[in-house]
């Protein structure tokens, strides 16, 4: 069965820092697709960045990128020059073609803070 | 652009009592999806459906159940609502699952609780 692991329910960044949120996962399948979604105190479920596994090059959205390594089954999150409103729950979540129709399976969650 | 859209966004059932979460979808997704989160835990998947006619249980699905009439509704209905049912409910969809297809949209979520 796939599974996705965070082993930081929580974490802190100073406003400005750098601070990296881990992800680990595990499959023995070869396509598959992995995402950081934020959740706000509001609880809506918002897209961070996404990573093709199929994809060798780490993917990039502003200040959010990952360190995709699928040999050891991976997936960090770094957040760069932290703000604010970046403070959230932030879920790790893994997708397969096919599998209970391309459902994402989750990762319990970290809880970041950013202290001004 | 509605993308998801969920209602009730609030919500307090007794025990016993039914009723039905709407969702609608305006991305013509034929991939639709209804999550929980219970408190500090993940999303879980309680049913989800391929297209319109076509519904299928997911990890979660005992005291629910979906109809999938059109592409753009996916309604979740709660029978004989009980205090376990006391969570968030998100209702998601996407394309299928490919190369242009691989991202879920959220709805904003619909608290409930049951007491």
């Amino acid at each position: 069965a796939q599974t996705v692991t965070q082993s930081q329910p929580e974490m802190s960044v100073q406003e400005a820092e750098t601070v990296t949120l881990s992800c680990t996962y595990d499959t023995s399948e070869s396509d598959y697709y992995l995402f950081w979604y934020k959740q706000p105190p509001s609880r809506q479920m918002i897209l961070v960045i996404r990573q093709e596994a199929y994809k060798q090059q780490n993917a990039t959205e502003n200040r959010f990128s990952v360190n995709f390594q699928k040999a050891a089954k991976s997936f960090s999150l770094k957040i760069s020059d932290s703000q604010l409103g970046d403070a959230a729950m932030y879920f790790c979540a893994y997708r397969i073609p096919g599998g209970s129709q391309g459902n994402l399976i989750f990762g319990k969650g970290t809880k970041l803070s950013v202290k001004p | 652009n509605a993308g998801v859209t969920q209602t009730p966004k609030f919500r307090i059932l007794k025990i016993g009592q039914s009723m039905t979460l709407q969702c609608t979808q305006d991305m013509n997704h034929n991939y639709m999806y209804w999550y929980r989160q219970d408190p500090g835990m993940g999303l879980k998947l309680i049913y989800y459906s391929v297209g319109a006619g076509i519904t299928d249980k997911g990890e979660v699905p005992n005291g629910y159940n979906v109809s999938r009439s059109t592409t753009e509704d996916f309604p979740l209905r709660l029978e004989l609502a009980a205090p376990s049912q006391t969570s968030v409910y998100f209702c998601a969809s996407s394309f299928s699952v490919g190369r242009s297809g691989n991202t879920i949209y959220f709805g904003e979520g619909s608290w409930l609780t049951v007491v």
